[in-house]
């Protein structure tokens, strides 16, 4: 099955700083999506993308399915960003349901 | 819409007893997936229904099972419970087949 790599695992920024959070694939995917893993487990969507660049808001992402990577963008960091951020790909029929990469534990400090 | 509600969201069992967990897709969608987060293992696939009929089944032992109603809401059982299921249990749920997954908040299973 397809394989799904995240770095930094950790992160540590400040209020107001930039980040980056990249996952690699290791096959084409029929989906890939970004999610945030809230404290009480509950996984929020931030964006479904299998190609292309969207926004929303401070967040962006970029997936360049070509080269089998995406890239989460958090501008201006806040506290309440905080958490787990996780990355899954769905590839060919989708036999394997979504994989999940480790994840990304940020912690933003005020 | 209402959004992906998952029942109960806390449980406790024994070794060896069974349990049972529900899923309530958002209205509409008709495709149910289910997923095992454990801290070491990290969210793993279990199962996915789409129209009553089982697509997919993640590398699970037999112990787990699922069913869809024809309303699309979901059921999974594990029996025989052992320690290591101890875990959150997430579904999710889309439209389409490798459309946007969306997920409930989980169920949380304690095995001791």
């Amino acid at each position: 099955g397809i394989q799904v790599e995240q770095s930094p695992p950790d992160l540590i920024l400040q209020e107001g700083a930039n980040s980056t959070l990249r996952c690699n694939f290791s096959d084409s995917v029929n989906n890939l999506q970004w999610f945030h893993q809230n404290p009480w487990g509950q996984l929020i969507n931030l964006f479904y993308i299998p190609s292309g660049t969207k926004q929303n808001g401070r967040l962006s992402a970029t997936t360049v399915a070509t080269e089998r990577y995406s890239l989460l963008y958090i501008s201006s960091s806040q506290t309440t960003d905080s958490g787990v951020y996780f990355c899954a790909a769905l590839s060919g029929g989708g036999a394997d349901g979504l994989t999940f990469g480790k994840g990304t534990h940020l912690i933003i400090q005020p | 819409k209402a959004g992906v509600t998952q029942t109960p969201r806390y449980l406790i069992k024994t070794r060896g007893q069974q349990v049972t967990l529900s899923c309530s897709p958002i209205s509409g969608h008709r495709s149910v997936s289910w997923y095992q987060q454990t801290p070491g293992q990290g969210l793993q696939f279990l199962f996915e229904y789409f129209s009553e009929t089982q697509r997919n089944k993640g590398n699970f032992p037999g112990r787990f099972s699922g069913r869809q109603f024809s309303n699309s809401r979901s059921e999974m059982n594990v029996s025989t419970l052992e320690l290591g299921d101890s875990a959150l249990y997430l579904c999710a749920s889309s439209l389409l087949v490798a459309d946007t997954q969306y997920f409930g908040p989980g169920t949380r299973l304690t095995v001791l």
